[in-house]
C-alpha cells in the first residue's frame, strides 16, 4: 500500500514569514508528484507536477523541490501572505491514480 | 480552462434513502473521472475510477453496489449513494483528466459535496 505522509499537519505564520512544509513518500516505481492548494469551499487547485529527481519548480512566491532518490518534496512560501491560507496536498502517482497525503493546513495572520 | 463543477455541494438526507451527486467538467471532454472521499482529518481516499461509456473500477473496500458510478458521457459522471445510512456521511469529491495517456496526468477537481446521513 502507498503511503504518503505530510508534515506538519497544521502551521500559523505571521504575514511576512517565509515557510515550508515536507511531503514524503515510497521512492519505488515514482512517476510523478503533485502539489495542490485547497481554500475552504473552493476546488483544489493544482500548482505543480514534477516528475525528475531534482526538479525545482517556481510560481511567484510559491517553490516546490522533489527528491524522487529519497522519496520526499519540499514546498516553500516566500513572504507568506493572508491569501496563502489553505490546506496544501501533496499526491504521488500509482498508476493513473493519485494517492494524497493528509495535508498540511497553512494560517497566515495579518 | 479545466473547470469541474459538482452538484449538490451539500446534502442533508434520512436514513435508507438515495443521494446522487453529479460531477461535470464544464470546458473539456473528461475521458476519466476519479470519484474520492475524505474523512474528518483524513486524507482523499480514491474510491473509482470511471470512464466513459465503460464500468466504474471501484478500490478495495469500496462496496460497487452501494456507491453507483454512471460515466454517461465525456463531461458527466455521477455517483449514487444507495440506501445511505450514518456511516456514508462524509465528504466526496471528483476530479477528471483531460485525455489519458501520461500517467503524470494532471487532475482537475471539482469543489466536493457534503453529504449528512440522519
Amino acid at each position: 500500500i502507498l503511503n504518503v505522509e505530510q508534515s506538519p499537519q497544521s502551521l500559523h505564520v505571521q504575514e511576512g514569514d517565509s515557510t515550508n512544509f515536507t511531503c514524503s513518500f515510497p521512492s519505488s516505481n515514482f512517476y510523478a508528484l503533485h502539489w495542490y492548494r485547497w481554500e475552504t469551499a473552493k476546488s483544489p487547485e493544482a500548482l505543480f507536477v514534477m516528475t525528475l529527481n531534482g526538479d525545482e519548480k517556481k510560481k511567484g512566491r510559491i517553490s516546490a523541490t522533489l527528491n524522487t532518490k529519497e522519496g520526499y518534496s519540499y514546498l516553500y512560501i516566500k513572504g507568506s501572505q493572508p491569501e496563502d491560507s489553505a490546506t496544501y496536498l501533496c499526491a504521488r502517482n500509482y498508476g493513473q491514480n493519485f494517492v494524497f497525503g493528509p495535508g498540511t493546513r497553512l494560517s497566515v495572520l495579518p | 480552462g479545466a473547470v469541474v463543477s459538482q452538484h449538490p455541494s451539500w446534502v442533508i438526507c434520512k436514513s435508507g434513502t438515495s443521494v446522487k451527486i453529479e460531477c461535470r467538467s464544464l470546458d473539456f471532454q473528461a475521458t476519466t473521472m476519479f470519484w474520492y472521499r475524505q474523512f474528518p482529518k483524513q486524507s482523499l481516499m480514491l474510491m473509482a475510477t470511471s470512464n466513459e461509456g465503460s464500468k466504474a473500477t471501484y478500490e478495495q473496500g469500496v462496496e460497487k453496489d452501494k456507491f453507483l458510478i454512471n460515466h454517461a458521457s465525456l463531461t458527466l459522471s455521477t455517483l449514487t449513494v444507495t440506501s445511505a445510512h450514518p456511516e456514508d456521511s462524509s465528504f466526496y469529491i471528483c476530479s477528471a483528466t483531460l485525455s489519458p495517456g501520461q500517467m503524470w496526468n494532471e487532475q482537475f477537481f471539482g469543489p466536493g459535496t457534503r453529504l449528512t446521513v440522519l
